[in-house]
């Protein structure tokens, strides 16, 4: 089975901070994702990567920037911290697929409040 | 741009009897629809997928979906329902372009099963 595992369940941070979310699959899936849910919503897309070193902003990148320096790690950076960013955060990972006709396979997420 | 609707916030159904989680959808070209549940405090997990052939689809758990091209639909559908059943369920759609695209959720439906 395909393991997401996010580095923390539950984060409580100060406004100003810098935060970091880390991601690891162990499927060696070339794309990754960051999404935030928030009750209303849905799921929003912040970025993705399909492939080490790249990025893509999906619909929501303000505020945030990512980091892919190995295929099976993606980490997910709020610069400086606003209670805004008090949210779920999901991360994601796939296999390329031509076309993209392959599922998701999420972690459980990671609760973030900031204070 | 795709686009996925999910038109019941909320879907009340008794124990035994079948269940119905509607999603409706809007993509050019040909496309790739998925189905995910996400239970309390975790991530989603994938049920099922579209891709082609038999527009019935059987997925995770018992649960089935129905491609309906003339009315772009791919509702969730079960027989019958199981109080363990209660989460939130998430249609999706790729377009099916290339390889990094991402999908487009909904907004998801929190279905309910009563004793």
């Amino acid at each position: 089975d395909v393991k997401v595992t996010q580095s923390s369940r539950y984060l409580v941070k100060r406004t100003g901070e810098k935060v970091f979310l880390e991601c690891v699959q162990d499927m060696d899936h070339e794309n990754m994702f960051w999404y935030r849910q928030d009750p209303g919503l849905g799921l929003r897309l912040i970025y993705f990567s399909y492939d080490v070193k790249m990025k893509e902003k999906g619909d929501i990148p303000e505020g945030y920037s990512v980091s892919r320096e190995k295929k099976e790690r993606f980490s997910l950076i709020l610069e400086s911290a606003s209670t805004n960013q008090t949210s779920m955060y999901l991360c994601a990972s796939s296999l390329i697929g031509i076309p993209s006709n392959q599922p998701q396979h999420f972690g459980d997420g990671t609760r973030l409040s900031i204070l | 741009a795709q686009s996925v609707a999910q038109p019941e916030d909320q879907v009340n159904v008794a124990e035994g009897n079948p269940l119905t989680v509607k999603c409706t959808y809007s993509v050019s070209g040909n496309p790739y629809l998925f189905w995910y549940v996400q239970y309390p405090n975790r991530g989603l997990q994938f049920l099922l997928k579209y891709i082609t052939g038999d527009n019935l689809v059987k997925g995770s758990y018992g649960f089935e979906a129905e491609f309906n091209k003339s009315q772009t639909s791919f509702h969730l559908k079960k027989p019958s329902a199981l109080v363990s059943d209660s989460a939130l369920y998430f249609c999706a759609v790729s377009p099916g372009l290339t390889g990094n695209t991402p999908l487009v959720f909904g907004k998801g439906t929190r279905l309910s099963v009563i004793a």
